[in-house]
Order: structure tokens, then C-alpha cells, then sequence
């Protein structure tokens, strides 16, 4: 079956600290990836999303870069934020397939002034 | 505005005593899916519907119920709640058109707890 595994957390930083938190998966078929963000006290937001091999997804800031050869799909920051603290989870889902997304267990990011 | 609709957002009750929690979109999605979330176990699945009248269990589907009547709308039913399933409950929607490769769209969440 399909897997996504996560760094665990909680990550740590001080403000405008380089982030990455790294993603990995196992899927059949071709899937689409995806990271998505959780604030304090809010559901799940696409942060980002790639879908075919080599595809870089971006957005607020942060990237991500879908590596087929290494089954890979970590999200990285060049200069976090406060406002960045939350928790981020990777995902994929096999368009055509089950369809049925999986997620990773999510990890918490901590960001200080 | 496309959005998720869930309520209640905050509910205390008793073991035994039937609630549902109610599931609307406004996106016109297939898909609709129910997740509760729990501290170290991420996001786990309990049911989801691919279109009108078809649902399937996901990982956690005991002591839960669903059903998908209109295409806008999925409720989660705990007809005899027990605290084991107190926890944060998303639910979600999103399209089936695998061209587009459509990302899930998430409640604010329900937070649920079982005395």
C-alpha cells in the first residue's frame, strides 16, 4: 500500500532560521504530492503542491521539489517566521488509483523570536 | 466562498448519548471524507464516500457512522459515544477529476469530548 513518512517533530527554530522537513513515500502508480498546514486551532490548508517528477511546488515561501529517484518530497524555508509555527503534514494521492490519500503523522514546527 | 462546514466546533457529552456531527461543502466535490486527529497519530481515516449513497471505511471506522444522501453533505453519527473517541474531527472534501490532480478542502475541525 501507500506510505508517507515524516520527520518527527517538534522542529525548533529561531527566527529566520533555514528550514526542511523531510518527506518521504512509497506509493503504486504515479501519485501527486502535497504539503499542507495546520495553524493552532484550524483544519488542514494546502501549502503546496507537485505532481509528476522533478516538479518544484512553492508558495509563502516554501518549496518543495517531488524526487522520483529518491522517493522524495521535503519542504524547505529559506527564512522561517513566528507566523510560520504549525503543523505540517506531507501527503499523496494516485490520481486513476483508489484515489484515497494518505498522510504522514504530521510535524510540529516551532518558531522563536 | 468555497469552503468546509462543520458543526458543532466544540461539544461535551456523555458516554451513550447519540450525536452527529454535520458535513457540508459548497464545491460541488465527490469526495468526502472523515479524519480524526490524535496527539503522536496524525490524521486517521473513518470513512469516506466517493459520490451520492457510497461509503467505505477507512482505518478506524468502529463505533462511527456516515451517510451520504446529497452529494453537499456527510455526517458523522457516534450512536453510543464512548471517551475513547474523544479526539479533533476533520472532515473533507475534494474533486475527483484526475486531470486536475484536486487537493483535499478541510473543516475548521470539531473537537469532541466524551465524559
Amino acid at each position: 500500500g501507500n506510505s508517507v513518512t515524516q520527520m518527527e517533530g517538534p522542529v525548533t527554530l529561531s527566527e529566520e532560521a533555514f528550514l526542511t522537513i523531510n518527506c518521504t513515500y512509497t506509493a503504486t502508480g504515479y501519485p501527486s504530492l502535497f504539503w499542507y498546514v495546520q495553524y493552532p486551532g484550524e483544519g488542514l490548508q494546502l501549502l503546496l503542491k507537485a505532481t509528476k517528477a522533478d516538479d518544484k511546488g512553492s508558495n509563502k515561501g516554501f518549496e518543495a521539489t517531488y524526487r522520483k529517484e529518491t522517493t522524495s518530497f521535503h519542504l524547505e524555508k529559506g527564512s522561517v517566521q513566528v507566523s510560520d509555527s504549525a503543523v505540517y503534514f506531507c501527503a499523496l494521492s494516485v490520481p486513476g488509483g483508489s484515489y484515497i490519500p494518505t498522510f504522514g503523522r504530521g510535524t510540529s514546527l516551532i518558531v522563536h523570536p | 466562498e468555497a469552503q468546509v462546514t462543520q458543526n458543532p466546533r466544540y461539544l461535551i457529552t456523555v458516554t451513550g448519548k447519540k450525536l452527529t456531527v454535520t458535513c457540508s461543502q459548497n464545491m460541488n466535490h465527490e469526495y468526502m471524507s472523515w479524519y480524526r486527529q490524535d496527539p503522536g497519530l496524525g490524521l486517521r481515516q473513518i470513512y469516506y464516500s466517493m459520490n451520492v449513497e457510497v461509503t467505505d471505511k477507512g482505518d478506524v471506522p468502529e463505533g462511527y457512522k456516515v451517510s451520504r444522501k446529497e452529494k453537499r453533505n456527510f455526517p458523522l453519527i457516534l450512536e453510543s459515544p464512548s471517551p475513547n473517541q474523544t479526539s479533533l474531527y476533520f472532515c473533507a472534501s475534494s474533486s475527483l477529476r484526475t486531470e486536475s490532480n484536486q487537493p483535499q478542502h478541510f473543516g475548521d475541525g470539531t473537537r469532541l469530548s466524551i465524559l
